[in-house]
């Protein structure tokens, strides 16, 4: 099976700096991952996803970065604003088992400071 | 929230009776997902459904049972629920086996 884990529960960031959340995955034939963010009281919010034939992807102020020799994939965020301040999800698929199971890690409390 | 609807939001219920969840959608997506949310766990899965009627069990399915009659509705029911049970429920559509969208959310409470 899967199992996905994220190295800091929480992390403080100062307005304007650069966010950097990371998350590592057991499973080498997992081949597509996602990030989500969880407003307090919403449902998680769909960031940005990556393939794994591609080893980074940019979005809006965001960008991930997968390292599929060490099973490590990270969301970085540019200029970090109080409306980031949210718990962030990586979720991971083995897309050729036939599985329609995303496994999720526990998510990242991101705290920005005004 | 990607035009998915949950209702209820909020429900309290004693343990024993059974309570169904609905989860209403509107992008005629094929895929749809029941997770649970709770502290220290993260999202889990319930169950899930790949077409109308074609459903499949995820990682904590016991005590639970869907159905899907319609495209646009999954419903999960809690046959006899259990203080175990309380959690917040999110719905989450699909329309390939990958990017998946979610829901409000319902928060259950089992007392």
């Amino acid at each position: 099976g899967e199992s996905v884990g994220l190295h800091l529960p929480t992390l403080s960031v100062q307005e304007g700096d650069n966010s950097i959340i990371n998350c590592a995955y057991s499973n080498s034939a997992s081949d597509y991952f996602i990030w989500y963010k969880q407003e307090s009281g919403k449902g998680p919010q769909f960031i940005i996803d990556i393939r794994s034939n591609m080893d980074k992807r940019q979005g809006q102020r965001v960008t991930v970065l997968l390292n599929k020799t060490v099973k490590h994939l990270s969301l970085q965020i540019a200029a970090t604003q109080p409306g980031d301040s949210a718990v962030y999800f990586c979720a991971v698929l083995n897309s050729g088992a036939g599985s329609y199971q995303l496994t999720f890690g526990k998510g990242t409390k991101l705290s920005v400071i005004p | 929230d990607a035009g998915i609807t949950q209702s209820p939001r909020h429900k309290v219920t004693e343990t024993g009776t059974p309570v169904t969840l609905r989860c209403h959608q509107t992008e005629n997506h094929r895929y749809m997902y029941w997770y649970r949310q709770d502290p220290g766990h993260g999202l889990r899965l319930i169950h899930y459904s790949y077409g109308v009627k074609d459903t499949d069990k995820g990682e904590v399915s016991d005590g639970y049972s869907v159905s899907r009659s319609k495209t646009e509705d999954f419903l999960l029911t809690l046959e006899s629920a259990t203080s175990s049970q309380t959690s917040v429920y999110f719905c989450a559509i699909s329309d390939s086996a990958d990017e998946q969208y979610f829901g409000p959310g319902t928060r259950l409470t089992v007392t």
